[in-house]
């Protein structure tokens, strides 16, 4: 079975770096095909896609936020990992990390979900 | 980036009854789009993907339509646990930013 749990803060103050955390068990975050993407909904708000990272390295980032946004994959521990830098109360939202479910090299819709972080931000 | 519509923002109908969402995308994007079911405290659910194809354990109930720029995802006889808010999504473009439309939140009539 695969799961994701998701680790971070629930509170950082304006300007800090908020780093978030995505641990998989039941598949290696190497493992061909592997994509992973972040998401959040600020309150009120919908969904918004963030960030993806691929089993390759390869990553992507949402147009307006590529300059405070970074994805990175730490293989050892099997995680996945968002940092956003310069925070601010406009980011506060709950933050998702979500698996594309891909078979024989096509990639389709977020098949597994962590449990969500709600990080606000204040002073 | 592809600007995903739905419509309509909020839709009121009786259990049993059918209920019928609708997204619009600024581009076509193929049949590369998904539907979600989001409730309050849970993470989305992936209901819908490649426009048409129920994900795994889904009911029959859910049923999606459409390519190119129109699409539907059609619950053919609301149960008590389909009132949720509803979002599609899609994975087409180039470089990958995979837009969400803004929801329809599906509520008891």
């Amino acid at each position: 079975q695969v799961t994701l749990k998701q680790s971070g803060p629930a509170l950082v103050k304006p300007t800090e770096t908020l780093t978030l955390t995505c641990t998989f068990s039941g598949i290696s975050v190497s493992t061909k095909e592997m994509r992973a993407s972040w998401i959040r909904q600020r309150p009120g708000k919908a969904l918004e896609w963030l960030a993806r990272i691929d089993w390759d390295d390869e990553k992507f980032y949402r147009t307006s936020l590529k300059t405070r946004l970074t994805v990175s994959k730490d293989t050892s521990r099997n995680q996945v990992v968002l940092t956003v830098t310069n925070m601010d109360p406009v980011d506060t939202a709950t933050y998702y990390c979500a698996r594309q479910f891909c078979t024989y090299g096509v990639c389709r819709g977020y098949d597994l979900w962590g449990q969500g972080t709600l990080v606000t931000v204040s002073s | 980036e592809v600007v995903l519509t739905q419509s309509p923002a909020t839709l009121s109908v009786s259990p049993g009854e059918r209920a019928t969402l609708s997204c619009r995308a600024s581009q076509g994007v193929n049949s590369n789009l998904a539907w979600y079911q989001h409730k309050p405290g849970q993470a989305p659910r992936l209901l819908i993907y490649d426009a048409s194809t129920r994900a795994t354990d889904i009911p029959a109930r859910f049923s999606g339509s459409g390519s190119g720029t129109e699409f539907t995802l059609t619950i053919s006889s609301l149960q008590s646990e389909d009132f949720a808010i509803y979002y599609c999504q899609q994975y087409d473009a180039w470089p990958p930013v995979y837009t969400f439309g803004q929801g329809t939140k599906l509520q008891i009539k």
